[in-house]
């Protein structure tokens, strides 16, 4: 079975500092995802990365892709308020669609 | 805009009661997802359908059953509602079967099975 460890599981910050989340795996996965999720709403996609290595830009949020394709991880930069947020990972299997996710990393950002 | 409605946001039922949970997509997107959601677990995935009338066990299956008549709905059965199905239920829809395509969720229903 395969399984995506994800951390921290929960994060509560000042606004400006940085973060960083990891998604783990001992699997290969043919892309990852990462999404948002606030209160009442369903998860939306921040962004996908497909090649081993790849790194994605998305204003204060830096992706990485592992270089073996099964590890991820999520750094934000000078973390704001609007940030706050459930932030879950995941990673396709086998190019079918189909994905697993990560536990999620609540995130609080204080003013 | 794309968009993924559910029937409902909460719901209470009783044990043993059958309860049907629905999702309707606007994008005629072909692929559709049942899944749940429970704290510190993630979204686990229930069934998959790929195609009209076509569905596919996820991971955690057992006591749920699905139905797809027309490429627009799917329906989220649980046949005999127990209280460990007491959880947050998500349908997701995506354009194509793999390749990393972007899945939209609904806002998903909250069950709470007594």
């Amino acid at each position: 079975t395969q399984l995506l460890e994800q951390s921290p599981q929960f994060l509560s910050i000042q606004e400006g500092e940085n973060l960083t989340v990891y998604c783990n795996s001992s699997s290969v996965f043919s892309s990852l995802q990462w999404y948002r999720q606030e209160p009442g709403e369903g998860p939306v996609l921040l962004v996908t990365v497909v090649t081993g290595g790849e790194v994605k830009k998305l204003k204060r949020l830096t992706f990485q892709f592992g270089d073996a394709r099964k590890d991820s991880s999520l750094h934000i930069t000078a973390a704001q308020p609007g940030d706050t947020g459930l932030y879950l990972c995941a990673g396709e299997r086998s190019n079918t669609g189909k994905l697993i996710f990560g536990q999620g990393t609540t995130l609080q950002v204080k003013p | 805009d794309v968009k993924v409605t559910q029937s409902s946001r909460y719901l209470v039922k009783r044990t043993g009661e059958k309860v049907f949970l629905e999702c309707v997509q606007d994008m005629d997107h072909e692929n559709m997802f049942w899944y749940r959601q429970d704290p510190g677990l993630g979204l686990r995935l229930i069934y998959f359908s790929y195609d009209v009338k076509m569905k596919e066990k996820g991971d955690i299956p057992e006591g749920y059953s699905v139905s797809r008549e027309k490429k627009e709905r799917f329906s989220l059965i649980l046949e005999s509602a127990s209280t460990n199905q007491t959880s947050m239920y998500l349908c997701a829809s995506s354009l194509v079967v793999a390749g990393g395509d972007e899945q939209f969720f609904g806002p998903g229903t909250r069950l709470t099975v007594l």
